[in-house]
């Protein structure tokens, strides 16, 4: 089965604070993902990436940043946490793309900002 | 999480019974269709899925229909068991394996 990894299941910074959010993967899967998920809102695409070091953005990625270094792990950066940005953060990944496969989620992690 | 369903539509149904959820779509050029059960706590765990060149997929205990012309789509779960109870998703895709729209979800609550 695939394995998605996060490296939180809950986490509490500060206003301000550089916040790190960790997502590994053990199906070499080309695609990775981090999505946000909010009351009545759904799941919602911050970034993406298809590739070692490329990244694209998704629907909100204002205040987030990523990294991909190596193919199996997919960081999310809050660069400066703010209080809107609490939520639960789920990571996927899935398999090349034009593939039509599903992604596969981690367990989320629910971060709070204080 | 704890508090996705929070503003959810609810399904109750009877342990054994079959449930429906369904879900409308938006865009008429998704190809590529899946289903998620979510439990408290958990995060999306893949259920089924369905391309659009068919309109019906059966899994064990779960079947998928895709109506196209109305852009709907629904998931069946035969003899409803209290592991069931969860929140539902669907999600509609593009040809390109990335650009995932999710719904909102709807949850299932099993009456014993």
């Amino acid at each position: 089965d695939v394995k998605v990894t996060q490296s939180s299941r809950y986490l509490v910074k500060r206003t301000g604070e550089k916040v790190f959010l960790e997502c590994v993967q053990d199906m070499d899967h080309e695609n990775m993902f981090w999505y946000r998920q909010d009351p009545g809102l759904g799941l919602r695409l911050i970034y993406f990436s298809y590739d070692v070091k490329m990244k694209e953005k998704g629907d909100i990625p204002e205040g987030y940043s990523v990294s991909r270094e190596k193919k199996e792990r997919f960081s999310l950066i809050l660069e400066s946490a703010s209080t809107n940005q609490t939520s639960m953060y789920l990571c996927a990944s899935s398999w090349e793309l034009y593939s039509n496969q599903p992604q596969h989620f981690g367990d989320g992690t629910r971060l709070s900002i204080l | 999480g704890e508090s996705v369903g929070l503003h959810l539509p609810t399904l109750s149904v009877q342990e054994g019974d079959n449930s429906i959820i369904n879900c409308a779509y938006s865009n008429s050029a998704s190809d590529y269709f899946i289903w998620y059960k979510q439990e408290s706590g958990k995060g999306p765990q893949f259920i089924i899925d369905i391309r659009s060149n068919m309109d019906k997929r059966q899994g064990q205990r779960v079947t998928v229909l895709l109506n196209k012309t109305v852009k709907h789509l629904s998931l069946q779960i035969a003899a409803t068991q209290p592991g069931d109870s969860a929140v539902y998703f669907c999600a509609e895709g593009d040809n390109y394996g990335q650009n995932f729209v999710f719904g909102p979800g709807t949850r299932l609550s099993v009456l014993p």
